[in-house]
Formats: C-alpha cells, structure tokens, sequence
C-alpha cells in the first residue's frame, strides 16, 4: 500500500496569514497514463469530507482561490493564501493511483 | 443538484449484519465509480472499496476485502455497503461518495452505525 503522510498533524493558524500542509508518499504517484492522482480534501467539524484539489493543482467547482495545490512525484502541499475562520477543519492528501486508495493521517487547522 | 443520500442512521448487536444505501441525483449514476469510506470515532479516513455502478465491477482494499460487500442497483441509482458479523470495533461513520478525475467529488452525508449490545 502507498503511505501517505502528512506534516505538520496539526497547524494553529492566525487569520489572514496563510497556511502550507505538507503530504508525502511512499512511492511515486505518477500513474501509467501520465496523471498524478493526488487530492485535497477539506473535513469541518461535523460535516462530510469536501473535495479541494483534484490531481495535484486543479481547483474544484466552488472552491476559493486562496486554495492552491503543487508538487510532483512523492511530495505535495496544499498552500491557504490568507486563511479565514471557516477554514478550520481536517485536511487530507488523498491518492487514487494505485489500489488500495490511501489517504494521510489529517492535519488539524485551528485558529490561533 | 448533485448529490448522494445515504440511509439512516443505524443501531446494531455484536453479531448482526448491516446494510446502508446511498443514491445518486442529478447525474448519470451508471457512468461513475462510487466508493465507500469508514471514519472510525475521532479518526481518519478509511478506504473499502469502489464499484463501477455501469457494470457493477468492484475493487476492495485488502483491509476490508471479506468483511464488508459492495452493490449497485442501477434501476433504482443506488449503492449498497454491506457489513456482516458486525463487532464493536465496526461502529463507525460510513460515507459514500462519486469518483471523477480520480478524486472523491461528492459526498454523501454520512451514516453513523452503532454496534453495541
């Protein structure tokens, strides 16, 4: 199984400074067909995982564009330009280019 | 609207077996993967397995491959998650959700089961 592992576990943040999650796998996410299959994913307290980034750095429907994705190979970061009070939640790195689908640990944005 | 509703929450006895649903709206169901999720009380996301609702192809991880079963009825654009010998240790929130561009892009509400006696 791909390991995914996410730094820091949890980020007090003060708002409207930003914010940067690391995620690091074990092996390299390219898939055969050229695509990396790396996803964000934004829990709130309460509510289902919603879906940030999808392959690397392509923003979703909806989503802020205070939101950013980058990286390549094995390691990845999801970087919150100015972070504001309804940022706080669980963020997971998600990989979907191998079976089993792994995602990290989760990284606990709080505000400061 | 997009979504995926899933059914109720659910209170089960050590031993029992479980089966959740969860229905697309909004889009064609038969042409998407729909997975489930497990999160554990205070913890992270779990993966179980994914189903092509167009021809009822299913992958389960390892983890959960023989624990848990995954259908579709696509008359009726829903999915299923069944769980059987269920132990204390399964009472978890368990949420569907719709694959595209290989990534989780709807989600379910979530159903909350119990097992406890």
């Amino acid at each position: 199984d791909i390991v995914m592992t996410q730094t820091p576990l949890s980020s007090p943040v003060t708002l409207g400074q930003p914010a940067s999650i690391s995620c690091r796998s074990s092996q390299s996410l390219v898939h055969s067909d050229g695509n990396t299959y790396l996803s964000w994913l934004q829990q709130r307290p309460g509510q289902p995982p919603r879906l940030l980034i999808y392959k690397i750095s392509n923003r979703f429907s909806g989503v802020p564009d205070r939101f950013s994705g980058s990286g390549a190979g094995t390691d990845f970061t999801l970087k919150i330009n100015r972070v504001e009070a309804e940022d706080v939640g669980v963020y997971y790195c998600m990989q979907a280019t191998q079976f089993p689908y792994t995602f990290g640990q989760g990284t606990n944005l709080e505000i400061k | 609207e997009v979504q995926l509703v899933q059914s109720g929450a659910e209170v089960k006895k050590p031993g029992e077996s479980l089966m959740i649903s969860c229905q697309g709206s909004g889009y064609s169901f038969a042409n998407f993967r729909v997975a489930w999720v497990r999160q554990m009380p205070g913890k992270g996301l779990e993966w179980l397995g994914i189903i092509y609702a167009g021809d009822s192809y299913t992958t389960y991880s390892p983890s959960f491959q023989g624990q848990v079963t995954i259908s579709v009825d696509k008359s009726t654009s829903t999915a299923y998650l069944q769980c059987s010998s269920l132990k204390a240790s399964d009472s978890a929130m368990y949420y569907c959700a719709r694959l595209q561009h290989e990534a989780f892009d709807m989600w379910g509400q979530g159903t909350m089961v119990t097992v406890s006696s």
